[in-house]
């Protein structure tokens, strides 16, 4: 186990539908990743989190945001979902983001699927 | 292009096979790579990071050639518990402070009996 969790493990919308899907880092981890991975596809960057401010983003438009907490948990929240956004959603933390040795522990995911 | 590109496979092998798997990756700004092991619509789990040297831990053994921008990983004696989708990374700046990962689509193994 990696001791990053992640709620819920499986959510159902439908499109035009608002989603937030959260996760708790391991503990003594600062920085939090958020990544989409479609079906037969690698996982995608969507953003980071370090110290509660975003520092990093993948190509993703504007509906998709976040928020980190002080307790270094964060949210992902998807606005006015469509049909593509079906994916397992994966959240990853580490301890430092700069460092060339930085390892990623990810969460088990959250399964969305948009009807 | 792709950034990162992987032979899809699958990839299948009797037990107690060697299996090899490429990868090529197109930034040539890549700091770090490394390979992640992935079970059925589960999380990615690190399996190990890739040296130019070349890095061996116990049956898999790892390889970064940068001026080809080519990784491998040979896994030998392959058992059924290797089964899985092996996913080759690359690690590069993605502004402000931060890094991102960016992986292939993976190769799937299935390790047959």
């Amino acid at each position: 186990e990696t001791g990053v969790t992640q709620s819920p493990t499986h959510l159902i919308k439908t499109r035009g539908q608002q989603v937030t899907l959260r996760c708790s880092s391991q503990s003594g981890h600062n920085t939090v990743s958020w990544y989409q991975q479609a079906l037969g596809q690698g996982p995608q960057f969507i953003f980071q989190y370090y110290r509660e401010e975003e520092n990093g983003r993948g190509n993703f438009p504007p509906r998709f945001s976040g928020l980190q907490f002080p307790n270094y948990s964060s949210e992902l929240n998807v606005n006015a979902l469509e049909l593509d956004d079906s994916a397992l959603y994966l959240c990853a933390s580490s301890s430092d983001p700069g460092s060339t040795n930085e390892k990623l522990f990810f969460g088990s995911g959250t399964q969305l699927s948009v009807l | 292009r792709k950034e990162v590109e992987q032979d899809p496979g699958p990839f299948n092998v009797p037990e107690g096979a060697t299996v090899a798997f490429n990868c090529t990756y197109s930034n040539s700004a890549s700091q770090s790579f490394f390979w992640y092991r992935q079970d059925c619509r589960k999380e990615p789990k690190l399996l190990m990071s890739v040296y130019s040297s070349g890095n061996e831990d116990g049956r898999f053994t790892a390889q970064l050639n940068r001026a080809s921008q080519y990784i491998s990983l040979l896994i030998r004696d392959s058992k059924l518990s290797d089964s899985a989708t092996y996913l080759c990374v690359a690690r590069g700046y993605s502004g402000a402070g931060s890094y991102q990962l960016t992986f292939g689509k993976g190769t799937k193994l299935s390790v047959i009996p």
